[in-house]
């Protein structure tokens, strides 16, 4: 069973306007951590915010916010105010367990691909 | 600045050749990875390291090997053995911290068997 799915190969959206990027997990670990790494066409993984499974309030950082609905088993990605730089890969990928050893094997979504139109 | 460089960033191969890709990083992070990367998927892991001389298989570990006798490099070796070797590699890094232990990324390098 895939442990990260991402149901939107490609999505579009209008500069200055939102976007929600969707991802659903699965495990039946009651820790683990949730991650969106976004990929420029450069090739590099960018870091874009983290959310843990006991964390009370959804994660924020800057224009970027995790939608968790743990029942659900789902954290979307929002943007806000979308600009073209944004046009990239977006990856979600989950830790199961708790940071152990001190690494951290992340499992990664197919991804979705963002065009932001002008 | 710190982070994490990995070379070559294109590479060619003949089938039948061993090819060694490079990751160094000056991050100080004990934790070091190699995610494979093929097109319309996500990343699968291949190997990673906690520590110097220890490291262990990902999902994907069948013909590649790695060493690591230093904490700032973790090379990857793509041995003739691994059967479709044509992908894009990235090299990561992680160190506990506050944003759930974060990978730090390379920019990858994109290797092509002819």
């Amino acid at each position: 069973a895939q442990k990260i799915t991402q149901t939107q190969p490609g999505m579009f959206v209008q500069e200055k306007e939102a976007v929600t990027l969707d991802c659903t997990y699965d495990t039946s670990d009651p820790s683990y951590g949730l991650f969106w790494y976004k990929q420029p066409s450069s090739g590099e993984m960018i870091f874009l915010i983290y959310q843990g499974s006991y964390d009370q309030q959804n994660a924020t950082e800057g224009r970027y916010s995790l939608n968790f609905q743990k029942a659900r088993k789902s954290a979307n990605l929002v943007i806000s105010a979308s600009q073209l730089g944004d046009s990239a890969m977006y990856f979600c990928a989950m830790r199961e367990g708790i940071v152990s050893g001190g690494y951290n094997k992340l499992i990664f979504g197919a991804g979705t691909r963002l065009a932001v139109h002008p | 600045d710190g982070g994490i460089t990995q070379s070559p960033k294109y590479l060619f191969r003949k089938e039948g050749q061993n090819v060694t890709l490079s990751c160094e990083q000056n991050l100080n992070h004990d934790a070091m990875y190699w995610y494979r990367q093929d097109p319309g998927q996500g990343l699968r892991l291949i190997y990673y390291s906690q520590i110097v001389n220890d490291f262990q298989k990902g999902d994907i570990a069948e013909g590649y090997s790695v060493s690591r006798e230093k904490k700032e490099s973790f090379p990857l070796t793509v041995t003739s053995a691994q059967k479709n070797p044509t992908a894009f590699y990235l090299c990561a890094s992680s160190t506990p911290g506050l944003r759930g232990g974060e990978l730090f990324f390379g920019e990858g390098s994109r290797l092509t068997v002819l």
